[in-house]
């Protein structure tokens, strides 16, 4: 049992390249999220899939679309890397469980544009 | 005014002390909570969910005030292996969490 996976794990960018970021989990859950997290703002909501065939916009979206490609997988894609776009990319899946929801995070990718 | 706020840190205490840290929430509509540890260059890993009635989980307490809207984190008995930032999660009715900016935990021999 992975949990949640992502790839890359490291990528670097030129300005205006365009690249996708994978992730997957094997736990089942409905839904999943992508977040970024730069020093000093903490994790800000870029999508989410709240179940399979829907997608949401968080607090940043611009500059990002997203893919639920099934159950297991969300992928989210740059189409035209900015410097702005550098930060650590984490994807998550959830399910409620009661009144819980609690979030499962991958390892991460991190993301250069020069 | 962010909705999820916590003090950045860091809190620097000895092996063996006990700390506290607080995380306060704007949404009253917020319905769970969580504390999340995340190491350094790693994911936030889930710590603990937060009950109403407070809970315990070995050295760690968590805590929730719904009256002032804060929920805390204590940890008992410091190991240096509990350094790290810790993360504090509100859920509210759109069942999409909102983090704070994490509080930086460092203990020393």
């Amino acid at each position: 049992n992975a949990g949640v996976t992502q790839t890359p794990k490291f990528q670097v960018l030129k300005t205006g390249q365009s690249m996708t970021l994978q992730c997957a989990q094997d736990m089942n859950h409905n839904s999943m999220y992508w977040y970024r997290q730069d020093p000093g703002m903490g994790l800000r909501l870029i999508y989410y899939s709240a179940s399979e065939g829907t997608t949401d916009k968080g607090e940043v979206p611009n500059g990002y679309n997203v893919s639920r490609l099934n159950k297991r997988e969300f992928s989210l894609r740059l189409e035209s890397a900015a410097p702005s776009q550098t930060s650590v990319y984490f994807c998550a899946s959830s399910e409620r469980t009661g009144s819980l929801y609690e979030q499962y995070f991958g390892p991460g990718t991190r993301l250069t544009v020069t | 005014r962010k909705e999820v706020e916590q003090d950045p840190g860091p809190f620097n205490v000895p092996e063996g002390a006990t700390v506290a840290f607080n995380c306060t929430y704007s949404n009253s509509a917020s319905q769970s909570f969580f504390w999340y540890r995340q190491d350094c260059r790693k994911e936030p890993k889930l710590l603990m969910s937060v009950y109403s009635s407070g809970n315990e989980d070995g050295r760690f307490t968590a805590q929730l005030n719904r009256a002032s809207q804060y929920i805390s984190l204590l940890i008992r008995d410091s190991k240096l292996s509990d350094s790290a930032t810790y993360l504090c999660a509100a859920v509210g009715g759109s069942y999409i969490p909102t983090f704070g900016r994490g509080t930086s935990l460092i203990v020393h021999p």
